[in-house]
């Protein structure tokens, strides 16, 4: 069964400080993997798309990295802000056999910066 | 360029009912996907539509239905509705079907369905 799993379920860190969210998969056939910002009451945006040959990609303060070898993702903020407190998701894709991608979410890490 | 936009916002039904949800994608997208996010099982795919067809499928009864017109925009019903229905019905749309390039998907801001 393809599981995406996300640590931790929750995090507090002062504003300023630098965080690292992890997420560990277990889907197949990978096609790629993606980090979204989700505030409370809107939608997800999406920050970051990896496919299967990229290791490494950054938006802004936001780095994902990816290691296809070992299933795992790592979403690193640096200098956070307080608007960084949000929900971030990692999404896990996987090519059926129709061609088409078949997508699995992970439950997500609830992010609070505080002052 | 406008973004997702998502019809209704909010969504007070009760149990048995049926409802139709709206979504129009960001101009020249044509591919739509919907999804359920509940604070249980969080953001769970539907389906997804590429140039009126069903391309995939999640794994949800079949009471969810989908249907996409020739201008992209997507429309989602759901019968009978079940208090368990309750959540926010996300949708977001990319330029092409899914993929292995990866397409960025751009969601709207969804519509909260309350079933009483």
């Amino acid at each position: 069964k393809n599981q995406v799993e996300q640590s931790p379920q929750s995090l507090i860190i002062l504003e300023g400080k630098n965080c690292t969210l992890q997420c560990n998969y277990t889907v197949s056939p990978f096609s790629n993997l993606r980090w979204y910002k989700q505030d409370t009451g809107r939608g997800p945006v999406s920050l970051t798309i990896m496919t299967f040959s990229e290791n490494t990609k950054s938006n802004g303060r936001y780095t994902a990295t990816l290691d296809a070898d070992t299933k795992q993702s790592s979403l690193h903020i640096t200098a956070s802000q307080l608007s960084d407190s949000a929900s971030y998701i990692c999404v896990v894709s996987a090519m059926n056999s129709g061609g088409y991608q078949k997508v699995t979410f992970g439950t997500g890490t609830k992010l609070q910066v505080i002052p | 360029k406008a973004g997702v936009t998502q019809t209704p916002r909010y969504l007070i039904k009760t149990r048995g009912q049926q409802v139709t949800l709206s979504c129009s994608p960001i101009s020249g997208h044509r591919s739509v996907s919907w999804y359920q996010q509940t604070p249980g099982q969080g953001l769970q795919f539907l389906f997804e539509y590429f140039s009126e067809t069903q391309r995939n499928k999640g794994n949800f009864p079949g009471r969810f239905s989908g249907r996409q017109f020739s201008n992209s925009r997507s429309e989602m019903n759901v019968s009978t509705l079940e208090l368990g229905d309750s959540a926010l019905y996300l949708c977001a749309s990319s330029s092409y079907y899914s993929s292995g390039s990866g397409d960025t998907q751009y969601f709207g801001p969804g519509t909260r369905l309350t079933v009483l």
